[in-house]
């Protein structure tokens, strides 16, 4: 129940196409929602959150969608760029624990 | 540059030993996580500190120990090391304890156990 499952594990997109990732949770008291995004080398950097209040939250090109009774969570990359290639985390919790996904490795080809 | 340092950026040991990884969070933050991240897998919370004080446990084996210090730095110990512990291993911090609170990831300590 404290698992958060995402997929796909690897996702090819061509530049500016919309790459799509998502993940599904089992905890109701779930109540954080952030995605973090990783180049090789690097530590996770802070993407975009969201809480279960609202359904979509949209920063420039990265749109979270929220389906609170699905318990499902996608992140949408418009106009995808090859500078977007990395991989995606997405994660969940309740009290102080953040629970990752497995990753996403988003390959953008020019 | 997310403000988190981390030492060493590698560290390379044998079965059966000891290391210790260090970790200086970005100023004012008083909340420090560790996490391991296998390869090609996600990150595994292991624990955190808030104000020097353990605030919550994860997948955080017994032949591990961590501490956070007055001065708010932490260390990650790790002893009886196997070779399926080498991984790199990250510290965040926080401003504060609360998990929407942004954590800040250093770059890693990558640990190869031969």
């Amino acid at each position: 129940q404290q698992q958060v499952k995402q997929s796909p594990q690897s996702l090819i997109v061509q530049k500016g196409g919309i790459s799509i990732i998502n993940c599904a949770y089992e905890n109701t008291a779930f109540d954080y929602f952030p995605w973090y995004q990783q180049f090789p080398g690097k530590g996770p950097a802070l993407l975009i959150a969201i809480r279960p209040d609202v359904s979509e939250k949209k920063e420039g090109r990265f749109t979270i969608s929220f389906n609170k009774s699905a318990k499902q969570f996608s992140l949408h990359i418009m106009d995808s760029q090859p500078g977007d290639s990395a991989t995606y985390f997405c994660a969940a919790s309740s009290n102080y624990q953040l629970i990752w996904g497995a990753g996403t490795k988003l390959i953008i080809k020019p | 540059d997310s403000g988190v340092t981390q030492t060493p950026k590698h560290l390379i040991t044998a079965t059966g030993q000891r290391v210790t990884l260090r970790c200086s969070p970005r100023s004012g933050d008083l909340s420090v996580y560790w996490y391991q991240q296998s390869l090609d897998q996600g990150l595994q919370f292991l624990i955190q500190y808030y104000n020097g004080e353990e605030r919550a446990k994860g997948n955080i084996l017994e032949r591990f120990s961590a501490q956070q210090f007055p001065d708010l730095h932490s260390e990650l110990n790790l002893s009886s090391l196997e070779l399926g512990d080498s991984a790199l291993y990250f510290c965040a911090s926080s401003v504060a304890g609360a998990i929407h609170n942004e954590q800040f990831f250093g770059p890693g300590t990558r640990l190869t156990v031969l």
